[in-house]
């Protein structure tokens, strides 16, 4: 079936700008989770979505950043007064229903880019 | 908090060589672990995962990884390495306590030669 897919690969922005990140999880999946990666790092986590909630946001970095499921399956990533130091990939993944066994499933990532 | 370190930034081997990467972790209960590889412009792929049981885990790829408790290591090998296996490898750690929180190392860049 169909993985995880991220809309758009590519988004440029100027600083102060807004920006929406969306991620499409596989199909069925409760859970799903937003992570952000830096050039020469490891993904870090920002976000967790069980269903329609977001069960824990402890890893958003400040008030700018928000995320929303409405309706339990696409999620959508915002970030408001964009700043240079967003500039990242922006990986979401799913997993079945959010065990900490589950294997997450990763999407191909957002390239952000603040000018 | 969990944390993974991965002690190289760059593993150079030849084709059809074993290879090894390197992973150690620290949890304050026990560890879920995991593997993942990120080709270029590509999403992570997961390889392999060590929830309990047999400490050597097979995945996908002929990758395997063994579970060191004593030396708080999850080693990532393959008998014999392909080029088509040069990336960039992740390695994972969740704490059994911790359902959401799952840390990744900075990444090791394996490079395969012909």
């Amino acid at each position: 079936g169909a993985g995880v897919s991220q809309t758009p690969s590519n988004k440029v922005t100027e600083k102060g700008k807004y920006v929406e990140l969306r991620c499409d999880p596989i199909s069925g999946h409760t859970a799903l989770y937003w992570y952000r990666q830096s050039l020469g790092q490891g993904p870090e986590f920002l976000i967790y979505f069980q269903g329609t909630g977001a069960a824990d946001d402890s890893g958003l970095p400040n008030d700018r950043f928000f995320a929303v499921r409405p309706e339990g399956s696409v999620s959508t990533l915002k970030i408001q007064r964009t700043e240079r130091g967003d500039s990242a990939v922006y990986l979401c993944a799913s997993s079945s229903v959010g065990r900490s066994t589950d294997t997450q499933y990763f999407g191909p990532g957002t390239r952000l880019t603040v000018l | 908090a969990q944390s993974v370190a991965q002690p190289e930034d760059q593993v150079n081997v030849a084709e059809g060589n074993p290879l090894t990467v390197k992973c150690t972790y620290s949890v304050s209960g026990n560890p879920y672990l995991f593997w993942y590889v990120q080709y270029p412009n590509r999403g992570l792929q997961f390889l392999l995962k060590y929830i309990t049981g047999d400490n050597l885990v097979k995945g996908s790829y002929g990758f395997e990884a063994e579970f060191n408790k004593s030396q708080t290591s999850f080693h990532l090998k393959k008998p014999s390495a392909l080029v088509s296996d040069s990336a960039l490898y992740f390695c994972a750690v969740r704490d059994i306590r911790d359902n959401n929180d799952m840390r990744f190392g900075a990444g090791t860049r394996l490079t395969v030669k012909p």
